[in-house]
């Protein structure tokens, strides 16, 4: 069955260190986004891709950054970790078909703590 | 701009008890709606969307319809069971534009029934 995956699913890490988080879709989608979740925000878009070689910025973008070099994978990086990026973060992906809705799917999401 | 505001939680009910949450939304167009639902642990979930205006989504026992005069996605059900214990989260999304596939979401309100 397709599935979408996310590792790791817990991460402890320092201030200042680089870290990335992967996702990893097989329903062959076009469409890619990261979020985090924050208690009081709901969830909140950080990057998206429409396609290989495609990336956006989304509402909380700064100090994230993604590269999409194939369809199934959108690595999410965080060049120096801080505290304030201590979250719940998500990967989904949707198929691309202009003019109709496309589901989202979700990943199980990566607890990521700064210390 | 595209936001959604959604009722302030935690709903605590009774088993059998009515539910509803509320949303409204703002937006530049004519979005998709949807109700999301996170169980603890997981990912998010789609339960039910509405495509345009006066459709009503149903799924689980649980129903919304699309009010666009009152620019509303009020999630009910009547009779809730222990199992429904979750977020809920009310988003939107376009299908064409610039911003075709991005949902926003709000904040969440945390379910939680006893039985």
């Amino acid at each position: 069955d397709a599935e979408i995956t996310q590792s790791p699913r817990h991460k402890i890490t320092e201030t200042g260190r680089q870290v990335t988080l992967a996702c990893h879709q097989t329903w062959n989608h076009n469409n890619m986004f990261w979020y985090r979740q924050d208690l009081g925000h709901g969830l909140r878009l950080i990057h998206y891709s429409y396609g290989v070689q495609d990336t956006n910025k989304g509402e909380v973008s700064d100090g994230y950054s993604v590269s999409r070099s194939n369809t199934e994978d959108l690595p999410l990086t965080l060049e120096s970790a801080a505290s304030s990026q201590t979250s719940v973060y998500f990967c989904a992906s949707s198929e691309s078909v202009s003019g109709e809705y496309n589901e989202q799917f979700f990943g199980p999401g990566t607890r990521l703590t700064v210390l | 701009g595209n936001s959604v505001t959604q009722m302030e939680g935690p709903v605590t009910l009774s088993e059998e008890a009515f539910l509803t949450i509320n949303c409204t939304y703002t937006a530049t167009g004519y979005p998709s709606l949807f109700w999301y639902v996170q169980y603890p642990g997981e990912g998010l979930q789609l339960l039910l969307k509405a495509t345009k205006a006066d459709d009503k989504g149903s799924n689980k026992g649980f129903e919304a319809t699309y009010r666009k005069e009152t620019t509303s996605f009020h999630l009910e059900k009547g009779s809730v069971q222990v199992s429904d214990s979750a977020v809920y989260f009310c988003a939107l999304t376009f299908g064409r534009g610039s911003t075709l596939g991005r949902l926003y979401f709000g904040r969440g309100t945390q379910l939680t029934v006893w039985p």
